[in-house]
């Protein structure tokens, strides 16, 4: 089965940039999707299709998405963005459908 | 707007079976598939399947395949969960989170989910 696999964490000053990765065998062929959680919440989807925003969410969330690796970044880090983010993609193969392993991005 | 309700939170013993609702409102019910994925406690997300609400056909991720059936009631909106044969390690928060139009069947992205649904399995 195709596997996804993410940092388990990134520390980031607020201001600054978080940039978390998502790893997957020709990943650059299949659209991935990413998904904000806060504790106790359910997932926010903030980018889908490597690249695009849903209505509501900040500029300041940015993805690509290119030969083995997916990115997902996070322009001017607020504290409010301290959260588990997830990647995920559809496995044409297998008709099913995968999450990374999920990176905690804390801000210092 | 687009909005998920489930039902509330269980507990279970080892063997029993458990049924989540999910209520859908403010879009055309039968015309998105449903999907299913659940989180284990500081645990990552696993998806468990879908249903289409038209058709009722359904594609459960091989893991579950056997113990999990999806089911919907197109007249209240609602879509089910059922998980048979629990276990220990089937504790989790379990979410139904909205997938693609069924028509165009060209996103595969989930939007929104559900608030999830605490199901706790003990002796």
């Amino acid at each position: 089965s195709y596997v996804l696999t993410q940092p388990p964490s990134v520390s980031v000053a607020p201001g600054q940039t978080a940039r978390i990765t998502c790893g997957g065998n020709n990943i650059g062929s299949k659209s991935v999707h990413w998904y904000q959680q806060k504790p106790g919440q359910a997932p926010v989807l903030v980018v889908y299709d490597d690249s695009d925003r849903p209505s509501g969410i900040p500029e300041r969330f940015s993805g690509s998405n290119s030969g083995n690796t997916a990115t997902l970044t996070i322009s001017r880090v607020e504290a409010g963005d301290e959260a588990d983010y997830y990647c995920q993609v559809w496995d044409s193969s297998s008709d099913h459908y995968v999450f990374g392993t999920g990176t905690k991005v804390t801000v210092l | 707007q687009v909005q998920l309700v489930q039902s509330g939170a269980e507990v279970k013993k080892p063997g029993a079976s458990v049924k989540v609702s999910c209520k859908a409102s403010g879009y055309t019910f039968t015309g998105y598939y449903m999907h299913w994925v659940r989180q284990a406690p500081g645990q990552g997300l696993e998806w468990m399947g879908w249903i289409n609400p038209n058709s009722g056909g359904t594609n459960y991720a091989q893991k579950f395949q056997g113990r999990v059936t999806m089911t919907r009631d197109t007249s209240i909106s609602t879509a089910y969960m059922e998980l048979s044969r629990l276990r220990s390690d089937d504790t989790a928060v379990y979410y139904c989170a909205r997938g693609a139009d069924i028509l165009t069947a060209g996103t595969n992205w989930f939007d929104p989910w559900g608030q999830g649904t605490l199901v706790t399995v003990s002796s």
